[in-house]
């Protein structure tokens, strides 16, 4: 299985800011997931990861917003943009063995926009 | 999209107690997952399960893939059984998730 370390693991920031959220993984990986999960809701894909290339992002997130990078097959980060109170989520990078197989979370980042 | 649902959508179970959670899926898919998201927030996957049945210690999953649904059986529950469960499926890279069952196991 894979061990993902995620920072920070909680921030408050003041709206109009932005935070940037690290996702460190024990081992090369193609493709890392970025989710949101709005307080008391289910998961959210915001976009895929692959190095080398632009992330993939899903309907109702954009670049602007949540801009992605993705330097090699072990790191990246997603950075949450003018931010306001509506963007208080646990923010979770995940990766997944290939093929389709079991997907493995990193510890989540707990924000809090005020 | 695809469409997950997730029943019942909340639990509260005394110690000792079994339990099964049923997750429906709308269609045909290839990955089919059980996560368990402790008070914390960390999620834990539990089950790589897209058919068959597999069993880990006190917990057991079955998915009937033809039939579009899967089973999360919870036997002897104990408080550290308590969270959020999650059942996602896939049919190509990305997993869709459902809205989660909330269990509370009291002592």
């Amino acid at each position: 299985s894979a061990v993902i370390s995620q920072k920070p693991s909680r921030d408050i920031c003041q709206r109009g800011t932005s935070l940037t959220i690290q996702c460190q993984v024990d081992s090369q990986v193609t493709m890392m997931f970025w989710y949101r999960q709005q307080p008391g809701q289910s998961l959210t894909l915001i976009a895929t990861a692959n190095q080398g290339s632009e992330a993939t992002y899903e309907s109702g997130f954009v670049i602007d917003k949540f801009p992605i990078s993705r330097p090699n097959l072990t790191f990246s980060t997603l950075t949450v943009s003018n931010m306001s109170p509506e963007d208080s989520s646990i923010y979770l990078c995940s990766v997944d063995q290939g093929g389709r197989t079991r997907a493995f979370f990193g510890q989540g980042t707990r924000l809090t926009v005020v | 999209g695809i469409q997950v649902e997730q029943s019942p959508p909340d639990l509260i179970l005394q110690e000792g107690a079994n339990s099964t959670l049923r997750c429906n899926f709308s269609d045909s898919v290839n990955n089919l997952q059980w996560f368990h998201q402790n008070p914390w927030g960390q999620l834990i996957n539990l089950f790589y399960i897209p058919s068959g049945t597999k069993q880990n210690g006190r917990l057991s999953a079955t998915t009937v893939a033809t039939e579009r649904y899967s089973l999360l059986y919870i036997s002897s529950s104990q408080t550290t059984d308590s969270g959020v469960y999650f059942c996602a499926v896939g049919g190509s890279e990305k997993l869709v998730f459902g809205k989660g069952m909330k269990l509370t196991v009291n002592p």
